[in-house]
């Protein structure tokens, strides 16, 4: 079974500034399996990421993705206010299908 | 247009039985991997269940024996048979779809719909 763990749990920044969040796996995770979720209170979770490092249909290029094996990273280049939401990685090739605990990005 | 609409939920005795439903359009379901996934409330996404094009089911073990997904292709629905639902099974429950999308020799992996939802309160 495949773990992923989030890091920060909680990050508070301001508009304008630089996000990066951290996903590890407790086992390899092939890169074309790995995506990250954007999910805002209220509402279904969005793919932003998928493959590890490619955008999704409409999503900014200010979001990024990179990593490979066991270590992954969703980098926002400069926060909008409409960014902050908590934000998730999963793997989905091996099942058990899972996602981490999440990343919350506050305003600070 | 795809679209994801789950039903079903509500309040359920512990010990008791559900059914949801999510009823898919602008898509054929059954050519592609449907998802449950849920989400106590405030907390995380949990992945509970998987049904894939030829029929096969996957389950995490947390609610192996318990939960059952299946599909009516007619209806163009997935469903999630939940059983001796405990306090632990309140959730929201979100209904997915999973896409496999190649790219030249590279595939990829990743649910691309979402439902909004539907709510189960396992109380007495």
């Amino acid at each position: 079974e495949v773990v992923l763990t989030q890091s920060p749990g909680t990050l508070s920044l301001s508009p304008g500034e630089r996000a990066t969040l951290s996903c590890w796996a407790s086992q390899s995770v092939g890169t074309n399996y790995l995506a990250w979720y954007q999910q805002k209170p209220g509402q279904a979770p969005r793919l932003l990421i998928y493959g590890a490092s490619n955008r999704a249909t409409g999503i900014p290029d200010r979001f990024s993705g990179s990593g490979s094996g066991t270590d992954f990273t969703l980098t926002i280049s400069r926060l909008e206010p409409e960014d902050f939401a908590v934000y998730y990685c999963h793997q989905y090739g091996r099942s058990p299908y899972s996602f981490g605990q999440g990343t919350k990005l506050e305003i600070k | 247009e795809v679209q994801l609409v789950e039903s079903g939920g509500g309040l359920v005795q512990p010990g008791g039985s559900r059914r949801l439903s999510c009823a898919a359009s602008g898509f054929t379901l059954r050519e592609h991997d449907m998802h449950w996934v849920r989400q106590v409330i405030g907390k995380g996404l949990e992945w509970v269940s998987g049904i894939d094009g030829p029929g096969d089911t996957y389950y995490p073990g947390s609610v192996r024996g318990r939960f059952t997904v299946s599909r009516e292709d007619a209806k163009n629905s997935l469903y999630l048979q939940m059983n001796n639902l405990s306090a632990g099974d309140t959730a929201m429950y979100y209904c997915a779809k999973g896409r496999l999308y190649c790219s030249g020799p590279t595939c990829y992996r990743f649910f691309d719909s979402w439902g909004r939802g539907t709510l189960v309160t396992v109380s007495s």
